[in-house]
């Protein structure tokens, strides 16, 4: 069955500091894609990448970058130089066919 | 242009009453998605539309949910003779497409809590 897991639960740093946040898949789809989320305190999840599994590229958006290892069934989540607006509880989530399969997510809270 | 809306933002209901919950998807977009999120959890899938028809109805937990759709429009979730499990954020989205590698957009979310 189709599982992902966020084994951090919850993360606090100071601003400035990188974070890193951990997801591990189990799938047994070839083809499948991989997605995180944030979930600010006002609730409404916001997309933030999608990744397919063909395509094994690390990606860098501003200070957000993301590390998809297949060999390790992994997609991470690297916040750099965070900043108290990043504090949220952040998802990360695996395609099956017609619908997400989430992890129980990672509240990181960055404080001042 | 508009979001995903959702109403109530909030509903606080009694054990064994029935329950609405309404969503507005983003026009245009074919697929939508009915989501429970309980407290400190992760989104647990409830049903999948596609137009009016739900080809995926597997998270539904009970007999005592369901759901329809309007069109490529408006959907309700009804909860009937809830229970305080059943209390939970319920997140509606939607997407262009009914297949998972597509984005979905997410409402706001419905916080029902059952006394």
């Amino acid at each position: 069955a189709q599982k992902v897991t966020q084994a951090q639960t919850e993360i606090s740093v100071v601003e400035k500091e990188d974070v890193t946040l951990d997801c591990v898949y189990e799938t047994r789809d070839t083809t499948y894609y991989l997605f995180w989320y944030k979930q600010p305190p006002s609730g409404e999840l916001v997309f933030l990448i999608r990744r397919n599994s063909f395509d094994e590229q690390n990606e860098i958006s501003g200070r957000y970058s993301w590390n998809f290892q297949k060999s390790t069934s992994s997609f991470n989540f690297t916040i750099t130089a965070s900043q108290v607006v990043d504090s949220a509880v952040y998802f990360c989530a695996l395609s099956e066919y017609d619908k997400l399969i989430f992890g129980t997510g990672t509240r990181l809270q960055v404080f001042p | 242009g508009a979001g995903v809306s959702q109403s109530p933002s909030n509903k606080v209901t009694e054990k064994g009453k029935d329950v609405e919950l309404r969503c507005d998807p983003i026009s245009g977009h074919t697929a939508l998605y009915w989501y429970r999120q309980r407290l400190g959890q992760g989104l647990e899938f409830l049903i999948y539309f596609q137009g009016n028809s739900a080809p995926d109805k597997s998270g539904l937990p009970s007999d005592r949910f369901s759901a329809e759709r309007t069109g490529e429009s408006v959907s309700t979730l009804t909860i009937q003779r809830t229970q305080q499990e059943d209390s939970a954020v319920y997140l509606c989205a939607s997407s262009l497409g009914g297949f998972s590698s597509n984005e979905q957009f997410f409402g706001p979310g419905t916080r029902l809590t059952v006394l």
